[in-house]
């Protein structure tokens, strides 16, 4: 079947530090990947999208490769601020399946 | 991209008694979808709603506990029934069309007494 992990959190980091969080997937077949972020008191949004090999998504400073090599899309940024503090799922969606299958999420905190 | 209202934001409620949550888009979507996510844990897919016919549960959700209705391509409500503590999660709805990625409501902050 299909599987999203993700490092455990949560990570905590001083503001304009480097963040990577880390994921990788099982999947039957070429899924499209996703990065969505869920702040205090929010639902889920996007915040970036990859759907084939060697794809970068991007979006508000965060980037993440799609990397067929070694199944992962990993979450980095390269100067994280206390806004960004926020809850991270990575996601992956298979053919035409519009269902996501969800990682567990990691809490990401940014002190000042 | 769609946007969602979801109502109520949050609640408490007590044991034994049943609580409707409505999710209203604005504009018409083929499918609508309801989550639970409960704390700390990551999103877990109840049921598929599709307009003009029944809802399809994942496995594990039964239409008594839950039971959804999705009288048109806008809107949808999830009931909770009977709850107990366990069933303190935040609920969420998202729509979908084509292949395009979900988009969710801000969700429903449920806490049993």
């Amino acid at each position: 079947g299909n599987s999203v992990t993700q490092m455990e959190g949560p990570v905590t980091l001083s503001e304009e530090a480097f963040l990577t969080i880390n994921c990788t997937y099982t999947a039957t077949g070429y899924p499209s990947l996703f990065w969505y972020v869920q702040y205090p008191g929010e639902g889920l949004q996007l915040l970036l999208k990859a759907t084939k090999a060697d794809d970068k998504g991007s979006n508000k400073g965060f980037e993440a490769t799609y990397r067929k090599e070694t199944t992962s899309f990993h979450l980095e940024k390269g100067s994280v601020q206390v806004s960004d503090s926020a809850v991270y799922f990575c996601a992956l969606t298979i053919g035409g399946s519009y269902i996501p299958t969800f990682g567990r999420g990691t809490s990401l905190i940014v002190h000042p | 991209s769609a946007v969602i209202s979801q109502k109520p934001s949050r609640d408490i409620c007590q044991r034994g008694t049943s609580l409707t949550i409505q999710c209203q888009v604005d504009s018409q979507v083929t499918m609508m979808f309801w989550y639970r996510q409960q704390p700390g844990q990551s999103l877990t897919l109840i049921a598929t709603a599709n307009q003009g016919s029944e809802a399809t549960y994942e496995s594990g959700f039964v239409i008594d506990k839950f039971p959804i209705s999705r009288p048109n391509l806008t809107f949808s409500t999830l009931t909770v029934s009977n709850m107990s503590p366990e069933d303190s999660s935040i609920y969420l709805c998202s729509v979908g069309t084509g292949q395009k990625p979900q988009h969710f409501g801000d969700g429903t902050r449920l806490s049993i007494l």
